[in-house]
């Protein structure tokens, strides 16, 4: 079975340009999760999409902004891009079960690196 | 306010040496504690799922276990091929489906 796929592997941009990183989760899965991995900071929590909703977002600033697709694919994109962008954004999916804690499986990642 | 800490940092083990690594956690309300394992610039490789207090899970060298305030990897006889980090997260209730992960041990596990 196929897992998370991700792209690009990586992706370089200057600042103020935009970047656009995709994600197709697993068979079955509805829910799709982004987290940005800064170098040196943990993982932090970007958006929630479920069922082409924005369910949820993290403390980051609007310029932080996707979408999901009707076949639960995900798009995530960032506007005006900042030096401090440059991390690895991490996508995840799951059954989309919100009865009990489910387990969220990863992608390989887009390395963004802004110049 | 949620928060997951991991202890240590960093550890360095000899082949075969077993360990412990340690995740506390302050949560309002646990739905899921889960381990995963991150390689150097590669995404989190699910481990375990843990959900209430007094929970264990096994996969060849590892043994998860949690109690209501932290869980424990431990780490059985380890080979170098187990050298990683090792990354602990929570779900808290509420609805959201976020996990909040800690900074993680980086294990390095020497011939």
């Amino acid at each position: 079975e196929a897992g998370v796929t991700q792209s690009p592997t990586h992706l370089i941009k200057t600042r103020g340009q935009q970047a656009t990183l995709r994600c197709s989760p697993i068979s079955g899965h509805t829910s799709v999760y982004w987290y940005q991995q800064a170098l040196g900071l943990g993982l932090q929590f970007l958006l929630w999409y479920d069922e082409g909703e924005e369910r949820n977002r993290g403390n980051f600033p609007p310029r932080f902004s996707g979408r999901q697709f009707p076949n639960y694919s995900s798009e995530l994109n960032v506007n005006a891009l900042e030096l401090e962008d440059s991390a690895l954004y991490l996508c995840a999916s799951s059954l989309g079960d919100v009865t009990e804690g489910e387990t969220q499986y990863f992608g390989p990642g887009t390395r963004l690196l802004v110049l | 306010e949620d928060q997951v800490t991991q202890s240590p940092e960093a550890l360095r083990l000899q082949e075969g040496e077993s360990s412990s690594l340690n995740c506390s956690y302050t949560v309002s309300g646990l739905r899921g504690l889960f381990w995963y394992r991150q390689d150097p610039g590669k995404g989190p490789e699910f481990l375990f799922t843990l959900y209430s207090a007094g929970e264990e899970k096994e996969k060849e060298r590892l043994k998860a276990t949690l109690t209501k305030k932290e869980s424990f990897l431990h780490i059985t006889a380890p080979k170098p091929e187990d050298s990683a980090t090792y990354l602990c997260a929570v779900q808290a209730s509420g609805g959201y489906n976020k996990l909040i992960f800690g900074a993680g041990t980086r294990l390095a596990v020497h011939p």
